[in-house]
């Protein structure tokens, strides 16, 4: 499995402000997912990043509060935008495993809070 | 109705024990299955997937699907307690146009020694 690293682990920020957080991975991969979780919940996909194309994001998921970048193929960013208390959450970056089984491999998470 | 169902616990049992963790899921179009574990403060981790309805036996661990139920396990032999962690069970549907992995809600497992 591919080794996934995340910048910043955590933060504590300021309302109204603006977090990039990094992701990247020893091997070259296609698709490169972004998920939230929030407190005692599960994981929750906000887009899909392919390099080469724009990020594809789900339902309640804006890429004006959340912009991502994929300029190559070990490494991808997402922005949370303008953050307010309801952003304090674990962002994690994933990417597809080479066994073709839809299989996912997760980065170790960055713990955002917003005061 | 949530896609994919799991009683999120807590679940505490004695070191040793026979642990059976379990997801319900109401997509017929499900067909691969995942077992993450996530200890805290840390990103989920892959342990076993599955495709399709049977078991599959990794150590101590064993996934079971059975899709006429729609029901997905995870049974863990002779505990420990560094396997006190949140098991997230997951499932990908197969679609045309390409799909999602659906998580459950995780269930938080305490092993005492």
């Amino acid at each position: 499995s591919a080794v996934i690293s995340q910048k910043p682990s955590r933060d504590i920020c300021q309302r109204g402000t603006s977090l990039t957080i990094q992701c990247q991975v020893d091997s070259q991969v296609t698709m490169m997912f972004w998920y939230r979780q929030q407190p005692g919940q599960s994981l929750t996909l906000i887009a899909t990043a392919n390099q080469g194309s724009e990020a594809t994001y789900e339902s309640g998921f804006v890429i004006d509060k959340f912009p991502i970048s994929r300029p190559n193929l070990t490494f991808s960013t997402l922005t949370v935008s303008n953050m307010s208390p309801e952003d304090s959450s674990i962002y994690l970056c994933s990417v597809e495993g080479l066994a073709g089984d839809y299989e996912q491999y997760f980065g170790p998470g960055t713990r955002l809070t917003v005061t | 109705q949530k896609e994919v169902e799991q009683d999120p616990g807590p679940l505490s049992v004695p070191e040793g024990a026979i642990v059976s963790l379990n997801c319900t899921y109401s997509n017929s179009a499900f067909q691969y299955f995942m077992w993450y574990r996530q200890y805290s403060r840390k990103g989920p981790e892959l342990l076993m997937y599955t495709y399709s309805s049977g078991n599959k036996e990794d150590g101590r661990f064993t996934a079971q699907v059975d899709k006429s139920s729609k029901y997905i396990s995870l049974f863990i032999r002779d505990s420990q307690p560094s396997d006190s962690a949140t098991y997230l069970c997951a499932c990908f549907p197969i679609y045309n146009q390409g799909g999602k992995l659906i998580f459950g809600q995780g269930t938080e497992l305490s092993v005492k020694p």
